[in-house]
């Protein structure tokens, strides 16, 4: 079974622009997470989503969004770029019940200049 | 505020020696406690997922502990090798049955030959 793939795995934009990051789960995997990872705060949080609906949201300002379509891959988009938002964006994924393993995708390397 | 801090924040060992690893959480309610490994530039991967009624559960060479009463867990390498050498990030859900979970910052853990 393929694992989670995330495109791209590296992007290098400048402030002010938008990104669009794409994730294809597990085949069978319903729920989709995604989260931002720097070096000074960690892994956080983005959001949920399961069956194209959101189901829980982090405490990110409302440039960062997302959406899940059908077949189940999801994307996340950051509108109006800021420095702060270089990191590392990992998505994950889980057949949909709560407790079990998600596992995550090798992420997307995002780099605002 | 649901959080989870971890220590030794890095932590040294020669190959082949045992090491263990620290998380107290404060996470209310309790659903479990998940330990990932993060290898560099990767996403973390699924070691072992606890809940409430289970105090050890081992996975290999890793071997995690939970003690619901003083909100504490370890994780235990045994025998360590080179490929060991990662963060490990200790794990606990926002809210019970759902995937909104609060990471600590992570052990980085070098084994050196």
């Amino acid at each position: 079974k393929a694992g989670v793939t995330q495109t791209p795995r590296y992007l290098i934009k400048t402030r002010g622009q938008q990104v669009t990051l794409s994730c294809s789960p597990i085949s069978g995997h319903r729920s989709v997470s995604w989260y931002q990872q720097t070096p000074g705060q960690g892994l956080q949080f983005l959001f949920e989503y399961f069956s194209e609906t959101q189901r829980n949201k982090g405490n990110f300002p409302g440039r960062f969004s997302g959406r899940q379509f059908s077949n189940s891959r999801s994307e996340m988009n950051v509108s109006t770029l800021e420095l702060g938002d270089s990191a590392l964006y990992l998505c994950a994924s889980t057949p949909g019940t709560a407790q079990e393993t998600q596992y995550f995708g090798p992420g997307t390397r995002l780099l605002v200049l | 505020k649901n959080q989870v801090e971890q220590s030794p924040q890095s932590l040294i060992i020669l190959e082949g020696k045992n090491c263990t690893l620290q998380c107290n959480y404060t996470v209310s309610p309790f659903s479990n406690l998940r330990w990932y490994k993060q290898d560099t530039g990767r996403g973390p991967v699924s070691l072992t997922i606890m809940t409430f009624s289970e105090n050890t559960k081992s996975n290999g060479r890793y071997t995690a502990t939970l003690d619901a009463d003083t909100k504490q867990s370890s994780l235990h390498i045994t025998a360590s090798q080179l490929s060991d050498s990662a963060s490990y990030i200790c794990v606990a859900p926002d809210n019970f049955g759902n995937e909104k979970l609060t990471f600590g910052t992570g052990t980085r853990l070098t084994i050196i030959p």
